[in-house]
């Protein structure tokens, strides 16, 4: 069982410079969630989908953009890479229905911006 | 925004010892969830609570979903070293889409 598969897991970027975080389901579910989460703190909400063709922003969206043509597939691009966005990423899933029990992370892509 | 303050940061204990954190809000919260997270990994979830009031136990863990909707506790009893991890607690936002706020976490380090 696959799960939320996140590629790549490690990247070194330059500032100013543009990458796409990819994100994948297997499991047919309608939500899906982009996090960061910084050095020592929780997780923040940058974009959230409900189903392909809807997004919307979280908490955190400035810098990032995300699209949803397919169920399974929702990446994350940052177009201008700053220092401020060295993180941690994590995509997450959870289906329609059956409660909050079915959220289920991706293990992560960490980000170093310089 | 929304925000739960989680408490200790960080808890250094000798194995066997029980553990206690917890989580609080200024803002109501209809589900409560605890998360473990091992370095390298995405958290996976511990136990989810629904309802104020509710206790609920996984093993050895034991959750509560305060009476006002605005704090959490999460018991860990006789630690063993594979319960090294942070933990966070997470609150589903009242609006639609399932949305969780986060704690910042409780950093466990158990000497055996």
């Amino acid at each position: 069982n696959a799960g939320v598969t996140q590629t790549p897991k490690f990247r070194i970027l330059k500032i100013g410079q543009s990458m796409t975080l990819q994100c994948t389901q297997d499991m047919n579910h309608n939500y899906m969630y982009w996090y960061r989460q910084d050095p020592g703190m929780g997780l923040k909400l940058i974009y959230y989908s409900v189903g392909a063709g809807i997004t919307d922003k979280g908490e955190v969206p400035n810098g990032y953009n995300v699209s949803r043509s397919t169920t399974e597939d929702f990446p994350l691009r940052l177009e201008l890479a700053a220092p401020s966005q060295t993180s941690v990423y994590f995509c997450a899933s959870r289906p329609g229905v059956g409660g909050l029990s079915g959220y289920t992370f991706g293990s992560g892509t960490r980000l170093t911006v310089v | 925004g929304q925000q739960l303050n989680q408490s200790p940061q960080s808890m250094f204990i000798q194995e066997g010892e029980d553990v206690s954190m917890n989580c609080t809000s200024s803002s109501i919260f209809n589900t409560w969830l605890w998360y473990k997270q091992e370095p390298g990994e995405g958290p996976v979830l511990l136990i989810a609570l629904y309802k104020a009031g509710e206790l609920t136990s996984n093993g050895r863990l034991t959750a509560q979903f305060g009476i006002t909707r605005k704090d959490s506790f999460l018991n860990i009893s006789a630690s063993i070293p594979s319960d090294v991890g942070i933990y966070f607690c997470a609150g589903r936002v009242p609006q639609g889409a399932q949305k969780l706020v986060f704690g910042q976490g409780t950093r466990l380090t158990i000497n055996p």
